[in-house]
């Protein structure tokens, strides 16, 4: 499986842009980028993922570096929901299981 | 709306107890997970259904063992249960194919006393 390296935590006032990064420099060629959330109390919720081309739902943007070793998932208005710890995993095209590390505590301050 | 839901919410055993999770999902899935999380950690995956018919370890499957009823239904059980095993259980599913996200429950609360 591919290692990731996120920080540990951050912080983003309300309603400013955030830019959350992962390295995944042994990603092989195959593997999707997937980030998912996990809100207080809650199970992990999908947020988006990519292969080679940045992405782009209503919850966020994905931008995936051209050598693929590293993404960053981008809120675009960080709201006090958004508080959560979010995660990027490598997935490879089967149906291997997620992989979850420690992710990214991501604070809203109001 | 379901997508996947587990029962019960909460539990309390006494060690030694057995007992069942159980996970149902409405989004005719194929592949379907059962993953613990301990606080303050990420998740860890237990064991996980690629299909019907289908069971394999993940990287804690010790003390526990699964049941792919059907296609939309996942159990774990817990045939002996331990305090190590207090933890919050999460299912998910997924449609299996090239890369598709996983969907989760809201998780079943687990303590063993």
């Amino acid at each position: 499986d591919a290692k990731t390296t996120q920080p540990n935590s951050m912080e983003s006032n309300e309603e400013e842009p955030v830019h959350l990064p992962c390295n995944h420099s042994t990603i092989s060629g195959t593997d999707y980028i997937h980030w998912y959330r996990q809100l207080p109390s809650q199970g992990p919720e999908y947020v988006i993922h990519g292969l080679t081309s940045n992405v782009n739902n209503r919850m966020a943007s994905l931008a995936i570096a051209e050598d693929r070793k590293s993404s960053t998932l981008i809120l675009h208005r960080a709201t006090l929901r958004d508080a959560a710890v979010y995660y990027c995993i490598p997935m490879n095209s089967g149906n291997t299981p997620l992989v979850f590390g420690k992710g990214t505590r991501l604070s809203v301050i109001a | 709306n379901a997508g996947v839901t587990q029962t019960p919410k909460f539990q309390v055993l006494k060690t030694g107890q057995s007992m069942t999770l159980q996970c149902a999902q409405d989004m005719n899935h194929n592949s379907m997970y059962w993953y613990r999380q301990d606080p303050g950690m990420g998740l860890r995956l237990i064991y996980y259904s690629a299909s019907e018919g289908t069971t394999d370890k993940g990287e804690v499957p010790n003390g526990y063992n699964v049941s792919r009823l059907n296609k939309r239904e996942f159990s774990l059980r817990l045939e002996s249960a331990a305090p190590s095993q207090t933890s919050v259980y999460f299912c998910a599913s997924s449609a299996g194919a090239s890369g598709q996200p996983q969907h989760f429950g809201d998780g079943t609360r687990l303590s063993i006393l």
